[in-house]
């Protein structure tokens, strides 16, 4: 089953704006990872949160996390049309020993030229 | 070293055919997961390997479904008696737990058609 939601589900913005997608999840999380997927294809790690780091930043992605509110958030800065992709936020489950990732549904971001 | 490679990309069968799929993963790499994904969703949790040994399986794995992991190296998962419902991307990823390396890297997985 999923472990959450991911808002919105489908995003269309500018070439050179930004985007930001969140991530909603439901248990206690050892970490919480950005994925990204072009159509028809396997999943790219882009960044890892651990549930100790409140904000986390590679190139023009940042990454924050919530705990408390069991939420996440995936800012896109100045982006550009390779960056038209499904989004996924995937979390680890603190109790759970098989470390596998639960993954949300996803966010369809389309960059337009 | 290449990646996770997944064998075949594309698989179209017909329903009540047995199809094998094959992953290979990062050399070295102790775990190896099974994910499903459908249109439109996020990957699901199929079953896992630490090394050889098969710990865990999603009750989305039902029995026309079996996975090994021979000698801890290249797995293979096998559906028998497809049914149309069995139409998915099937992913695979690697992960090396120790030392606290985190990432699971997946491959571009197979996408599996029964008509």
């Amino acid at each position: 089953s999923q472990q959450g939601e991911e808002d919105p589900q489908a995003l269309s913005i500018q070439e050179g704006e930004n985007a930001t997608m969140n991530c909603s999840y439901k248990t206690s999380i050892n970490n919480l990872q950005w994925y990204r997927q072009n159509s028809g294809r396997g999943l790219v790690h882009l960044i890892l949160i651990r549930s100790n780091e409140r904000e986390k930043h590679s190139g023009r992605l940042r990454v924050t996390l919530d705990t408390s509110k069991k939420s996440s958030s995936l800012l896109i800065t100045a982006s550009r049309a390779a960056d038209t992709a499904s989004y996924f936020c995937a979390t680890e489950d603190r109790m759970d020993s098989s470390y596998k990732l639960i993954f949300g549904s996803g966010t369809r971001l389309l960059v337009r030229p | 070293d290449t990646g996770v490679s997944q064998d075949p990309r594309h698989k179209i069968t017909k329903r009540g055919q047995n199809v094998t799929f094959r992953c290979d993963p990062i050399s070295e790499h102790n775990r190896l997961y099974w994910y499903r994904q459908t249109l439109g969703q996020g990957p699901e949790f199929l079953t896992y390997f630490q090394n050889e040994a098969q710990l865990e399986k999603s009750r989305l794995l039902s029995d026309r479904f079996s996975a090994e992991r021979p000698k801890g190296s290249f797995s293979t998962l096998e559906i028998q008696r497809t049914e149309q419902g069995d139409s998915a991307m099937y992913l695979c990823a690697s992960s090396f737990r120790d030392y606290g390396v985190y990432e699971q890297y997946f491959g571009p997985g197979t996408r599996l058609t029964v008509t």
